[in-house]
């Protein structure tokens, strides 16, 4: 059964820096893996999905990275905005199947 | 991408009552998915809903307290039946376009049980 680990749980920041979260998945057998950002009290926004056969995917400032050997992705936030403040998601598969399995998330802070 | 609402937005309702929510999407997908959002938690898959056939669930939930329809490619429910406050969370439907393409989801219900 997939785990989810996202490490840092909380990340407070002044605008402006370059940010790196961290997700550790147990089981590899991925074949894509997606991060979301959820705003408070509010539904999920798609950030990124990287297929396995990828090691990066970049939209805007965001960039994920995986390595399906090692268990892990990271999402790289450059030039963080306070719009950017939500709580960040990760997700891989369960293994064979489409259902996700989320970790506990990042819960970003960018003050002004 | 895929455009999602969901009603009701929020409720409140009463210990012992059922709550539908319904779940709409902009056009015909593969896959349709409920999950439940405890207070404070990440989110966890309550069932797969299956177009013209029975839901499949998740370790934890069952059809009697979670009955789920979906009629068509682009509509379905999801009933909290016989609430408790336990079951105070937020509902979110998401969609899949293809199989292993990317998820999109609703805006969530948040349900509130006194």
């Amino acid at each position: 059964k997939q785990e989810v680990t996202q490490i840092p749980a909380a990340l407070s920041v002044p605008e402006g820096e370059n940010l790196v979260l961290n997700c550790s998945f147990t089981d590899s057998a991925i074949y894509n893996l997606q991060w979301f950002r959820q705003d408070p009290g509010k539904g999920l926004t798609s950030l990124l999905l990287i297929q396995s056969s990828q090691r990066e995917q970049t939209s805007g400032r965001l960039n994920a990275s995986l390595d399906k050997s090692s268990g892990r992705s990271t999402l790289y936030i450059a030039a963080s905005q306070p719009g950017d403040s939500a709580t960040y998601l990760c997700a891989p598969p369960n293994t064979g199947f489409q259902k996700l399995v989320f970790g506990t998330g990042t819960r970003l802070l960018v003050s002004p | 991408s895929a455009v999602i609402s969901q009603k009701p937005s929020r409720d409140i309702c009463q210990r012992g009552t059922s709550l539908t929510i319904q779940c709409q999407v902009d056009s015909q997908v593969t896959m349709m998915f409920w999950y439940r959002q405890q207070p404070g938690q990440s989110l966890t898959l309550i069932a797969t809903a299956n177009q013209g056939s029975e839901a499949t669930y998740e370790s934890g939930f069952v059809i009697d307290k979670f009955p789920i329809s979906r009629p068509n490619l682009t509509f379905s429910t999801l009933t909290v039946s016989n609430m408790s406050p336990e079951d105070s969370s937020i509902y979110l439907c998401s969609v899949e376009r293809s199989p292993g393409g990317e998820q999109y989801f609703g805006p969530g219900t948040r349900l509130t049980v006194t």
